[in-house]
């Protein structure tokens, strides 16, 4: 238990969908994290919320959309997703801060299936 | 840029034997380095970190060295345990971003 849960830890949705990953860290932190993990492939960051500034990689496509309420909380609202966005999606928290060398801690994941 | 580079997997051992997993790493500035594990159906824990260069970071019989002039950060254990199967990922963090390498999948047989 690392003190960040993640709902659902399944998820199967048909391409004309819309559903929400939920991030819940009961740490004090205040930055949360989404990665997408994909087999072969190096763990891949896609947004950032620290300190109430959201960072996002470029590279994300529009169908996946964060949503942090509080420090607390992450979403992750999915529409119109793709098979090839079949992987297991990561939350993660740490202290947050430029120059602050904290790690971060992970919840259990949630694996998405697209069909 | 940033990155991290791990040895290919996946490695096999059998329980006993001595473990090196490499991982080196390109950066701008001065990032702290970091060892985190997968167990099957979990997400990733931190098992060892080293925040600057020379420092050791250990947990579990598990150690790394931060090395700045070779740019590693390399795990080691001394005798593995089938406990220890699992997946390692090399990351760094600079500034409030954090890098992964691909992870090593490890299994060790009895």
């Amino acid at each position: 238990e690392t003190g960040v849960t993640q709902t659902p830890r399944h998820l199967v949705m048909g391409m004309t969908n819309k559903k929400s990953l939920k991030c819940e860290q009961h740490l004090g932190h205040n930055a949360m994290y989404w990665y997408k993990q994909s087999a072969k492939k190096p763990l891949e960051l896609m947004f950032v919320y620290s300190l109430e500034e959201r960072v996002e990689n470029n590279s994300v496509p529009s169908r996946f959309s964060p949503e942090c309420p509080n420090s607390s909380h992450l979403f992750l609202h999915l529409h119109t997703l793709q098979p090839e966005d079949s992987a297991l999606y990561l939350c993660a928290s740490s202290q947050g801060g430029s120059g602050i060398n904290y790690e971060q801690y992970f919840g259990p994941g949630t694996r998405l299936t697209v069909t | 840029g940033n990155s991290v580079t791990q040895m290919e997997g996946p490695v096999t051992l059998s329980e006993e034997a001595f473990l090196t997993i490499n991982c080196t790493y390109t950066a701008t500035g001065y990032p702290s380095l970091f060892w985190y594990v997968q167990y099957p159906g979990e997400g990733l824990q931190l098992l060892l970190k080293a925040t600057k260069a020379d420092d050791k970071g250990s947990n579990k019989g598990f150690e790394a060295t931060y090395r700045k002039e070779t740019t590693s950060f390399h795990l080691e254990k001394g005798s593995v345990q089938v406990s220890d199967s699992a997946v390692y990922f090399c990351a760094l963090k600079t500034g409030n971003q954090f890098y992964f390498g691909t992870g090593t999948s490890l299994t060790v047989i009895p």
